[in-house]
């Protein structure tokens, strides 16, 4: 059972580009949307993350985009940069208990000079 | 250590075999998650512990999983009677108490398992 489902499974962005991921939810339980940045090798790291009663988060140049009623959310990477080649997993989770993270299936980009 | 250390970061396994994969979290950190990600898959949850305590293990996938942390700092997952359907790699992540989802949980570069 798929509880965050993410697309596209692979994106290639010239540099300089908008890097776009999309992501789905269907428990409601959710209230906290992390992005993982994923390197080969190397295990997931946190890149930013958001709560369901903000519609927008930017750090820098990345931005989460969240539509709470569609139950969707997005990542966007402006002015992509070939460092920025990666895996990128969307996840979720629900308060209290343990805090585990259920992550989507991943979004691998690369970002060609 | 500065980061989550995971060991072996290589292992190949003869099906039927049994196999320990060791973690050793950053010091003071209590929260630690044991995750399996298949070739191409997001990490899926397996357990987790607070301390020595294993709290969940509900995404063990079968009875032939067994993880443990008796002292509460190092961890072992153990899978018994290794199977081709193992092969994935087994990240340890671990953070502070009651912070991990917040400001992240630091993952270790996972241990590759491959059952031939």
């Amino acid at each position: 059972q798929q509880q965050v489902k993410q697309s596209p499974q692979s994106l290639i962005v010239q540099k300089g580009g908008i890097s776009i991921i999309n992501c789905a939810y269907e428990n409601t339980a959710f209230d906290y949307f992390p992005w993982y940045q994923q390197f080969p090798g190397k295990g997931p790291a946190l890149l930013i993350a958001i709560r369901p009663d903000v519609s927008e988060k930017k750090e820098g140049r990345f931005t989460i985009s969240f539509n709470k009623s569609a139950k969707q959310f997005s990542l966007h990477i402006m002015d992509s940069q070939p460092g920025d080649s990666a895996t990128y997993f969307c996840a979720a989770s629900k308060p209290g208990g343990y805090q585990k993270v259920t992550f989507g299936t991943g979004t691998k980009l690369q970002v060609i000079p | 250590g500065a980061g989550v250390s995971q060991s072996p970061r290589y292992k190949v396994a003869k099906r039927g075999q049994d196999v320990a994969l060791r973690c050793d979290p950053i010091s003071g950190h209590v929260s630690l998650f044991w995750y399996q990600q298949a070739l191409g898959q997001g990490p899926e949850f397996l357990t987790y512990f607070q301390n020595e305590a294993q709290l969940d293990k509900s995404g063990l996938p079968s009875d032939r999983f067994f993880a443990e942390r008796p002292e509460g700092s190092v961890s072992t997952l153990k899978i018994q009677r290794t199977q081709q359907e193992d092969s994935a790699v087994y990240l340890c992540a671990s953070s502070l108490a009651g912070v991990g989802r917040i400001y992240g949980y630091t993952f270790g570069s996972g241990t590759r398992l491959t059952v031939v």
